[in-house]
């Protein structure tokens, strides 16, 4: 692989339904992030990890959640799926938390919840 | 808190030149990057500007002014893939990226 990956690449889910999105990088990036993009929206931050186990909440934390048991993977769970959770989520890496640089983002994940 | 602004859609010809402009407001700044995203695709690294003025890559340039709050990215000799969305996004005092709504660019023949 080179870059990041995520999985499903789009998933149809009923409300109430658990749901984990999963991201992968080989670049040994210290800093991920989950965002979502809603169209007439910029990206917005769910959840960010500076490095291997540790976690923060970024604009729109609620109804998700995160782990980072290690530093190549940072995947995403819904507890319990809300239609308004219907968006497309980007994981993205970069190298280091606190500093400029850039960041790099998976494929995405096409989410539907009904 | 911040806010980004930069227009929703603008149309331009193949091989003309186009200035997409992004203004925001901010109480914390370290730089501002602009990404490109093809429909369906993942955004990817334009640019990055922390000083004022003009950085140069090919076609592509991009532009600051910090006192201003404004930059822009001027992309030439326009080619038919360089139909997308661009996104401008500031990089706030955390280090965290606050990113404007993208301008979709239509490209025509």
């Amino acid at each position: 692989i080179a870059g990041i990956t995520q999985a499903p690449t789009s998933q149809i889910l009923a409300a109430g339904r658990r749901m984990t999105l999963r991201c992968t990088q080989d670049m040994r990036h210290n800093a991920m992030y989950w965002y979502r993009q809603d169209l007439g929206l910029g990206l917005r931050l769910i959840h960010y990890s500076n490095t291997a186990g540790t976690t923060g909440k970024g604009e729109v934390p609620d109804g998700y959640s995160v782990s980072r048991a290690n530093t190549d993977d940072f995947p995403l769970t819904l507890a319990s799926a809300v239609p308004s959770q219907t968006s497309v989520y980007f994981c993205a890496s970069s190298a280091q938390a606190g500093s400029t640089d850039t960041q790099y983002f998976g494929p995405g994940t096409r989410l539907t919840v009904l | 808190g911040q806010n980004i602004d930069q227009p929703t859609e603008m149309t331009a010809t193949e091989g003309a030149i186009v200035q997409i402009n992004c203004t925001y407001q901010t109480s914390g700044f370290n730089g501002l990057f602009w990404y490109q995203q093809h429909a369906g695709e993942a955004p990817t690294f334009l640019s990055y500007n922390v000083l004022d003025g003009l950085e140069e890559k090919g076609r592509f340039s991009s532009f600051l002014s910090r006192s201003k709050g404004y930059s822009y990215l001027l992309l030439k000799e326009l080619q038919m893939k360089d139909s997308a969305s661009y996104l401008c996004a500031l990089m706030d005092s955390n280090y965290q990226l606050i990113w404007g709504a993208g301008t979709k660019l239509i490209i025509k023949p």
